[in-house]
């Protein structure tokens, strides 16, 4: 299985300032052929299913506002929240689709500080 | 606009089989596209995907629960299953049904989830 792991595990950023998440994994999930990242970013508020933020490592889904950004490649990757805004605050986790068993990262609590 | 509802039984009982549907609305599963997944949460942990199924009956599962898990589709009431085996205290948790589209593991929309507790 494809290991995924993020960190750091939680962060407090100030409203308005930006927060990085970070994650890594344990193989190499980009598809040379189609070079195309198999990554995801989700983002899950208390009581709620996961919301897909990005696809494709980088690729921001409709009505997901632009200061949700992702980046990176092959075995590292990023999410960034351009300026954190009160209704940021979440579990963000990221999620391999390169190959089953599809994985995801254990999580990181943002919160306002 | 897709939407998905999980339904079964919140409470089962050691050694018995869990079974849960998802109800598709906003697009027809015989229409293809969508893979239809399963994917379960204990609280505080991170999503564990279950497995897959497509229009056709094609399956992809966990390794780990493969013997105990199976799913199916009807597509005259466009919607599918899961059923799992055996179940312990372990198997508790949110279960999410899921659709995705363009690839087999992006998961989007999910449905609200349902809580199922393993107990006697």
């Amino acid at each position: 299985d494809i290991v995924m792991t993020q960190s750091p595990d939680s962060l407090a950023v100030s409203l308005g300032e930006r927060a990085t998440i970070n994650c890594k994994s344990s193989q190499s999930i980009l598809t040379r052929s189609k070079n195309k990242n198999y990554l995801s970013w989700y983002q899950q508020k208390s009581g709620h299913p996961p919301r897909l933020l990005i696809s494709w490592a980088s690729t921001r889904e409709s009505g997901v506002p632009d200061r949700f950004s992702g980046g990176g490649s092959g075995t590292e990757f990023t999410l960034t929240i351009g300026s954190l805004q009160a209704e940021d605050v979440a579990i963000y986790f990221c999620q391999q689709y390169y190959s089953t068993p599809y994985t995801f990262g254990q999580g990181t609590k943002v919160e306002i500080k | 606009q897709v939407v998905l509802q999980e339904s079964g039984p919140g409470l089962v009982k050691p050694s018995e089989t869990l079974t849960l549907n998802c109800s598709v609305s906003g697009v027809s599963i015989a229409s293809g596209g969508h893979y239809w997944s399963w994917i379960r949460q204990q609280p505080g942990q991170r999503p564990e995907w279950i497995g897959y199924i497509y229009y056709t009956g094609a399956t992809g599962y966990k390794p780990s629960l493969m013997g105990r898990v199976s799913m199916s589709v009807d597509t005259s009431t466009n919607q599918f299953s899961l059923r799992l085996t055996s179940v312990t205290a372990t198997d508790t948790a949110v279960y999410f049904c899921a659709g995705a589209l363009g690839a087999t593991g992006r998961f989007d929309p999910w449905g609200q989830g349902t809580l199922v507790t393993v107990s006697s």
